[in-house]
């Protein structure tokens, strides 16, 4: 069964522009978190998306979005980009139906802000 | 709100000797905790979790963690550390679809 894919792997921005990430979960998972990992501020929940809607949010500014499709694939959208922004971000997918059931991690978008 | 310690930053241990990395949690309840491993330019990988019960939890790659309400903690063990277990290490709490994570503890392993 194929894990958690996240695409692209590697990204390239400039100051200012918008990104768009993408996370294909599970098969049969429909519950996507997302994640930024840093240096600095280590690993910080964004925010969950369950059956297309945003069940769970961090505490990120609003240039951070997300949505989620009918077939569970997740992206997120960061608009303005700021140098502060480069980060790998992480996302993780699980059935959603509880607190039970194990989440598992992509190998993360790795994005450098120039 | 939610918060999870790992007070040591960076350890290192000789290989074939034992480990023990430290989580410290705040949190009124019960709390779901968790262990994680990232590799490298991977992703986190699930070790071990707790959500009730016995409170020594068993998990994969011969680790274990024991949860101890009185001191709010949550310590991850193994006995004998191999070369393959360095990385880096995130104790968290919360439910899976949102999980708090401490700073992490990068684990170095020498020969």
């Amino acid at each position: 069964k194929a894990g958690v894919t996240q695409t692209p792997r590697y990204l390239i921005k400039t100051r200012g522009q918008q990104v768009t990430l993408s996370c294909s979960p599970i098969s049969g998972h429909r519950s996507v978190s997302w994640y930024q990992q840093t240096p600095g501020q280590g690993l910080q929940f964004l925010f969950e998306y369950f059956s297309e809607t945003q069940r769970n949010k961090g505490n990120f500014p609003g240039r951070f979005s997300g949505r989620q499709f009918s077939n569970s694939r997740s992206e997120m959208n960061v608009s303005t980009l700021e140098l502060g922004d480069s980060a790998l971000y992480l996302c993780a997918s699980s059935l959603g139906d509880g607190g039970g059931t194990e989440a598992f991690f992509g190998q993360g978008t790795r994005l450098t802000v120039v | 709100a939610q918060s999870v310690t790992q007070p040591d930053i960076h350890i290192t241990v000789s290989e074939g000797a034992s480990l023990e990395l430290r989580c410290n949690y705040s949190y009124g309840a019960t709390p779901y905790l968790f262990w994680y491993v990232q590799s490298p330019g991977q992703g986190l990988q699930l070790l071990l979790k707790y959500f009730s019960g016995d409170t020594l939890v068993q998990g994969i790659k011969g680790f274990e963690a024991e949860f101890k309400r009185s001191q709010s903690s949550f310590n991850l063990r193994k006995p004998s550390v191999h070369w393959s277990d360095a990385a880096e290490y995130f104790c968290g709490s919360g439910g899976y679809q949102k999980v708090t994570f401490g700073t992490g503890t990068k684990l170095q392993v020498i020969p």
